[in-house]
């Protein structure tokens, strides 16, 4: 059974601050692991999507890397700001079989301090 | 391009109540999702539908069930509504296995 862990669970940081979100995975067999970012009481936004042939992926001052054989993958974010502040929830899908869930570690909460 | 879109935005309902979620996948989207997320906590996957048939199901009871329509959109009915059906229902929308998109959700309280 697939589980997803994310470290930590709540961050607070000033703005400006490169930052870096844990996530791992039990089984190395996925599909392709996703990052969300959830602002509170809304639902998830999509950041990026990382096929598992991939390495990494980056989008604007974000940038996030897959370990498949070590079940890990960080999310990267530059030069922090404000806006930046939400749930960050990171998500696999596991390959094998007919399975087409995704399994959801149960975030990181990210605070900016001015 | 509209995104996924879902109804109501918020519901309240009784226990023993039954309530119908409904979403409208991203366009050109075959493939919809449900999940179910409690305060704290990442979503929690219930099923998946494609081409009208419910293709995947996690480790919720009978109580959860769903239909797919021909336009691709679809419908969640709880039953027997318990306190602990209270949460966040989303629904993502994809291409077979492909990116999920979510919609925004729908807060449904169990009084």
């Amino acid at each position: 059974k697939q589980e997803v862990t994310q470290i930590p669970a709540a961050l607070s940081v000033p703005e400006g601050e490169n930052l870096v979100l844990n996530c791992s995975f039990t089984d190395s067999a996925i599909y392709n692991l996703q990052w969300f970012r959830q602002d509170p009481g809304k639902g998830l936004t999509s950041l990026l999507l990382i096929q598992s042939s991939q390495r990494e992926q980056t989008s604007g001052r974000l940038n996030a890397s897959l370990d498949k054989s070590s079940g890990r993958s960080t999310l990267y974010i530059a030069a922090s700001q404000p806006g930046d502040s939400a749930t960050y929830l990171c998500a696999v899908i596991s390959s094998g079989g007919s399975n087409y869930k995704l399994t959801f570690g149960k975030g990181t909460l990210l605070t900016m301090n001015p | 391009d509209a995104g996924v879109t879902q109804s109501p935005t918020h519901l309240i309902k009784t226990r023993g109540q039954q309530v119908t979620l409904r979403c409208s996948p991203k366009s050109g989207h075959d493939t919809v999702s449900w999940y179910q997320q409690a305060l704290g906590q990442g979503p929690q996957f219930i099923f998946q539908y494609y081409e009208e048939e419910e293709r995947q199901r996690g480790n919720f009871p009978d109580r959860f069930s769903g239909h797919q329509f021909p336009n691709y959109s679809s419908e969640l009915n709880v039953n027997a509504l318990l306190l602990g059906d209270s949460a966040l229902y989303l629904c993502a929308s994809s291409l077979v296995v492909g990116e999920q998109y979510f919609g925004p959700g729908t807060r449904l309280t169990v009084t």
